[in-house]
């Protein structure tokens, strides 16, 4: 089955621990992207990756990092995580030059930060 | 910049009603259009799109036609369902990048 996975989807942590949700497509998408969503503010973008070793900043990416090591893999890294960044993350893959520039969703990694 | 506007909700209907959702868009060049819905507890999966002026996006008894005129896009149902209950997300993307804009988000609750 074609989709987007994402873990963990709960997770609460503390203010400072690092950590890694991780993202996979199984679609060999080339576009990978990162959003956040919170009431009142709709998804906004974090970070997105045109190709393996190719990333760029969204529009909201401080306090985050990226990587494309792989093509199915995009994890998003909260190095020292504050309650600013409680939200509601998801994962998103798009195939390249098809011409619709539809995204494909993960099923949302629910963080809290305390 | 580029921007997407749809109404607030949250909209409450009762089972069979019509609805009408709207979304207009500012943008450069002649984006690609999307509805998304998000049924609670869950992530966003496409509902329709539209790529050029005058397409009708359709799928599940909802449509929407994408007006360059009005720079608008507006989603209807003729006869809602209680199933129908969800988050509905107008986006808007292309033109060059695949980056997607999305609106805020409109909350339809139907009740029986």
């Amino acid at each position: 089955e074609a989709q987007v996975t994402q873990n963990p989807r709960y997770l609460i942590t503390v203010t400072g621990k690092k950590l890694t949700v991780t993202c996979s497509q199984n679609m060999n998408h080339e576009y990978m992207s990162w959003y956040r969503q919170d009431p009142g503010l709709g998804l906004r973008q974090i970070y997105y990756s045109m190709n393996v070793e190719v990333t760029d900043k969204g529009d909201v990416p401080e306090g985050y990092k990226v990587s494309r090591k792989e093509k199915r893999n995009f994890p998003l890294i909260l190095e020292s995580p504050s309650p600013n960044q409680t939200s509601l993350y998801f994962c998103a893959s798009s195939p390249l030059g098809q011409g619709s520039y539809e995204q494909y969703f993960g099923p949302g990694t629910r963080l809290t930060v305390t | 910049g580029d921007s997407v506007t749809q109404m607030e909700g949250p909209v409450t209907l009762s089972e069979e009603a019509f609805l009408t959702i709207n979304c207009t868009y500012t943008a450069t060049g002649y984006p690609s259009l999307f509805w998304y819905v998000q049924y609670p507890g869950e992530g966003l999966q496409l509902l329709l799109k539209a790529t050029k002026a005058d397409d009708k996006g359709s799928n599940k008894g909802f449509e929407a036609t994408y007006r360059k005129e009005t720079t608008s896009f507006h989603l209807e149902k003729g006869s809602v369902q209680v199933s129908d209950s969800a988050v509905y997300f107008c986006a808007q993307g292309g033109a060059g990048s695949y980056q997607l804009t999305f609106g805020k988000g409109t909350k339809l609750s139907v009740i029986p």
